[in-house]
């Protein structure tokens, strides 16, 4: 099993739709948790951090779920803008810093 | 702040050659690593460091060489280059060695081994 698992997508979606990608992760001991975006042929970039008790950012809503070990990302009212690939990140909290990234969810979003 | 850059932007190689991939950073951040992306994986931990003068070795270390001499550079050397070790690379850095600091990343380096 992988470390962190993703849907690849791609996701299409008409400008407006709401669309929401899960991830899974392996190490129940991971502490940290995190979406990033990363635009084509671009460097990843911070979405937005995973808390506990679930966070929102405007459009973009993200959910913990300890128990069953998936964390979420929600995107209302999805723009042209969003078209990108969306990494799942978690921090394995081993010896070292041990980022794991996902493959990525790909969402295109269409007029 | 430029924040991570990273040089050059491409390089082709051929095999058996070597290269250094530059990283710097003007952040003053502790901690940097860099990473390899490569077709339907997700990015891969070369190597880190946490500060100037220690480095450590990631998930996939063979082959490549890092040195930590100062806080704002993390160069990344190839030893002797070899067709595998083409992907795309980047640079990445952050605040402290904790996980909830936001890690920013340099533009990427796109290498080609023939």
């Amino acid at each position: 099993r992988k470390e962190v698992e993703q849907d690849p997508g791609p996701f299409n979606v008409p400008e407006g739709a709401t669309v929401a990608f899960n991830c899974t992760y392996s190490n129940s001991a991971s502490q940290s948790f995190f979406w990033y975006r990363q635009d084509c042929r671009k460097e990843p970039k911070l979405l937005m951090s995973v808390y506990s008790s679930g966070n929102e950012d405007g459009r973009f809503t993200a959910q913990l779920n300890r128990a069953s070990q998936y964390i979420s990302l929600l995107i209302r009212d999805s723009k042209l803008s969003d078209s990108a690939t969306y990494l799942c990140v978690v921090n394995m909290n081993t010896g070292f810093q041990k980022l794991v990234f996902g493959t990525g969810t790909r969402l295109l979003v269409s007029p | 702040n430029a924040g991570v850059t990273q040089t050059p932007k491409f390089q082709v190689l051929k095999t058996g050659q070597s290269m250094t991939l530059q990283c710097a950073q003007d952040m003053n951040h502790e901690y940097m690593s860099w990473y390899r992306q490569d077709p339907g994986m997700g990015l891969r931990l070369i190597h880190y460091s946490v500060g100037a003068g220690i480095t450590d070795q990631g998930e996939v270390p063979n082959g490549y060489n890092v040195s930590r001499s100062t806080t704002e550079d993390f160069p990344l050397r190839l030893l002797s280059a070899a067709p595998s070790q083409t992907s795309v690379y980047f640079c990445a850095s952050k605040r402290t060695s904790g996980g909830t600091d936001t890690q920013y990343f340099g533009p990427g380096t796109r290498l080609t081994v023939l």
